[in-house]
């Protein structure tokens, strides 16, 4: 079972707010990931990490921003929320026994902006 | 560029066998994933492929041709309770680590 924590699981919020979505891991995993994710269709990079003090863009550019102060914390900041920000947000981690090649998802952020 | 391509739909019948193919084309290629995802969700590691052949763990088993850039997930013995969407992921290793998804077959398994 794997241990990836998001909060909250659903956000509706009204345009031009700063919000914050957390992820948090308990498997001491260095690399942790942020994905994006519209209903039916694929999973997006937008962010990773792949330990404390290093962060990097994804393939999809998105106006949000990260940090990785500590091993199992990985939040994801909008400063300006706008409805095209309306979508799933999943984190994910990978790395000690059972590989990097495992992606372990926590269950998601869906966030609504209005 | 990169590019992964996976049926959108396949049908099946309980009890019966799918094939779920993906190709591929991609940069820096190191590995081939497969995930399942049911609805509302998160997606969940199904198999690994680095190497050219079959992997199998219980029901699912994976294929990967690194020649041909072509892989398939075969799921046996169907159960009603794989309807899911199945994710095949390509691992890009260059100046990173990370996976690419294809966008997903939709699998519904009929009584």
């Amino acid at each position: 079972e794997a241990d990836i924590y998001q909060t909250p699981r659903y956000l509706v919020i009204g345009t031009g707010k700063k919000i914050t979505l957390e992820c948090s891991q308990t498997m001491g995993h260095d690399k942790m990931y942020w994905y994006q994710q519209d209903p039916g269709m694929e999973l997006h990079l937008i962010h990773y990490s792949y330990g404390v003090n290093s962060t990097e863009k994804g393939d999809l550019s998105s106006e949000s921003t990260v940090s990785r102060i500590r091993t199992e914390h990985f939040p994801l900041t909008l400063e300006s929320a706008r409805p095209s920000h309306t979508s799933q947000y999943l984190c994910a981690s990978s790395g000690g026994g059972t590989g990097e090649n495992t992606q372990y998802f926590g269950p998601g952020t869906r966030l609504t902006v209005l | 560029g990169q590019s992964l391509e996976q049926p959108s739909e396949v049908t099946a019948v309980e009890g019966a066998i799918v094939q779920i193919n993906c190709t591929y084309q991609t940069s820096g290629f190191y590995g081939l994933s497969w995930y399942q995802q049911h609805d509302g969700g998160a997606p969940t590691f199904l198999s690994y492929n680095a190497l050219d052949g079959l992997e199998e763990t219980g029901r699912f088993s994976s294929f990967l041709s690194r020649s041909d850039s072509y892989g398939y997930l075969l799921l046996q013995e169907l159960q009603m309770k794989d309807s899911a969407s199945y994710f095949c992921a390509v691992i890009k290793m260059d100046s990173s680590y990370k996976l690419i998804f294809g966008s997903g077959t939709r699998l519904l398994v009929r009584p």
